[in-house]
């Protein structure tokens, strides 16, 4: 399709497991994003990726989150060590440039449920 | 320490009416605004936005104003259709390329 893909679209897994989730974002997009929205809340920015490049990790809750983007292509975040608060919605966006002028095309989310 | 806030977490309209969504920011130094629309297990979806040369930008059914002094934002949907329901966010960007959102307000339009 077009759009911006993300998969699985649910995940539920036991606290402390490791899970990987994985975006592909509109083809030839340079930049893309990862924002989590905990229930009733609002998104919450964890990274963004010029290319394959990830300058800025300040947004990542914890060092068991990490993000990494390959061919300017595929993402995948992954969540070491699992929690009960890691449980969320997360979502991947794309856009054609790194700029806040371009819009944000949103996956539809993984929704991530810690037991 | 909330940024954005939409202070009204449901907004109930009937169709054919006005509605109107409020944003309020923190951080003069945002010059990005935009508005998402969010169906239920859908991503949000790109609805309008603003820079902060303007005051006001208009699409369709949708207009957008700004009022910088007063760091606020709105959105204008008229006339309101019951396919406009759906949660609406508020987000706005400086030069850190990072958007920050408010935590939405569901419109709901009645027929």
């Amino acid at each position: 399709g077009a759009g911006v893909s993300q998969s699985p679209s649910n995940k539920v897994t036991e606290k402390g497991k490791d899970v990987e989730l994985r975006c592909d974002p509109i083809s030839g997009h340079t930049a893309l994003y990862w924002y989590r929205q905990r229930l009733g809340q609002g998104l919450e920015f964890l990274i963004y990726f010029q290319g394959n490049s990830a300058p800025d990790k300040s947004g990542l809750p914890s060092d068991r989150f990490s993000a990494e983007r390959t061919g300017e292509s595929v993402s995948t975040l992954t969540i070491q060590r699992t929690q009960q608060e890691d449980s969320a919605v997360y979502l991947c966006a794309s856009s054609p440039m790194l700029t806040v002028a371009q819009p944000q095309h949103f996956g539809d989310g993984t929704r991530l449920s810690i037991l | 320490d909330q940024q954005v806030k939409q202070n009204s977490p449901s907004l109930s309209v009937q169709e054919g009416r006005i509605s109107i969504l409020n944003c309020d920011y923190t951080n003069s130094m945002f010059d990005y605004f935009l508005w998402y629309k969010k169906y239920p297990a859908e991503g949000p979806t790109f609805l309008i936005s603003i820079s902060s040369i303007k005051d006001k930008n208009e699409d369709g059914r949708f207009t957008v104003f700004l009022n910088k002094s007063a760091k606020h934002l709105s959105l204008h949907i008229v006339p309101s259709q019951p396919g406009d329901s759906a949660v609406y966010f508020c987000a706005v960007g400086g030069s850190n390329y990072k958007l920050t959102f408010g935590k939405g307000t569901l419109l709901t339009v009645n027929p």
